[in-house]
């Protein structure tokens, strides 16, 4: 079982450039997540989505972008990336009703 | 605002003893989620807390929930090495459909 997938899992990028992070599961989930970790901060949510093409902010959505045209894919855009997205990026899904969130391998991202 | 607190943030103990991790939060909610993390790992669900006064165990771990006191409690029993990693609480609510996570217990077991 895949599970929540996330790629890729090492990204180094500089200060301006664009990226996305890829997110995606196979367990016909509803609801997907972005969160960020920054040391000491335990985690942070930046966008999630209760459905495809339905989308909303968290706590910390400030230079991020996301878009869900499918069930299974949730990509987190970068659009002009800065030093302090510098971060461990993880992505989660659950279905509603369902507790249990289930969480991807992570994305460590560095922005020089 | 929904605030989740976590205390100690830092843990250092001796195998074979018992300890307990508070996590406090601001608002009222019924559900609450204990997570554990490995360094360079994602993050493994523990406990889910639905209600007042729920009670979960697993193995060495136990986890509490007193809505009205709005705590949680994580208790470790005859603590082993095995059970070294950060712990975060975990609350639903806050305005978005998401979890508030507390900043987590590094917890150390030692021989």
């Amino acid at each position: 079982n895949a599970g929540v997938t996330q790629t890729p899992k090492f990204q180094v990028l500089k200060t301006g450039q664009s990226m996305t992070l890829q997110c995606a599961q196979d367990m016909n989930h509803e609801y997907m997540s972005w969160y960020r970790q920054d040391p000491g901060m335990g985690l942070r949510l930046i966008h999630y989505s209760v459905g495809a093409g339905i989308t909303d902010q968290g706590e910390v959505p400030n230079g991020y972008n996301v878009s869900r045209s499918t069930t299974e894919d949730f990509p987190l855009r970068l659009l002009s990336a800065a030093p302090s997205q510098t971060s461990v990026y993880f992505c989660a899904s659950r279905n509603r009703g369902v507790e249990k969130l289930f969480f991807g391998s992570g994305t460590q991202l560095s922005v020089l | 605002e929904l605030k989740v607190e976590q205390n100690p943030l830092f843990l250092s103990m001796q195998e074979g003893k018992n300890y307990t991790i508070y996590c406090n939060y601001s608002t009222t909610s019924d559900r609450l989620y204990w997570y554990r993390q490995d360094p360079g790992k994602s993050l493994e669900s523990l406990f889910v807390l639905l209600s007042n006064g729920a009670v979960k165990q697993e193995g060495r771990l136990m986890a509490s929930l007193d809505t009205k006191a709005r705590l949680s409690t994580l208790h470790i029993t005859a603590a082993v090495h095995d059970l070294s990693a950060t712990y975060f609480c975990a609350v639903e609510g806050g305005g978005a459909d998401g979890l508030t996570f507390g900043k987590g217990t590094h917890l150390i077991i030692q021989p």
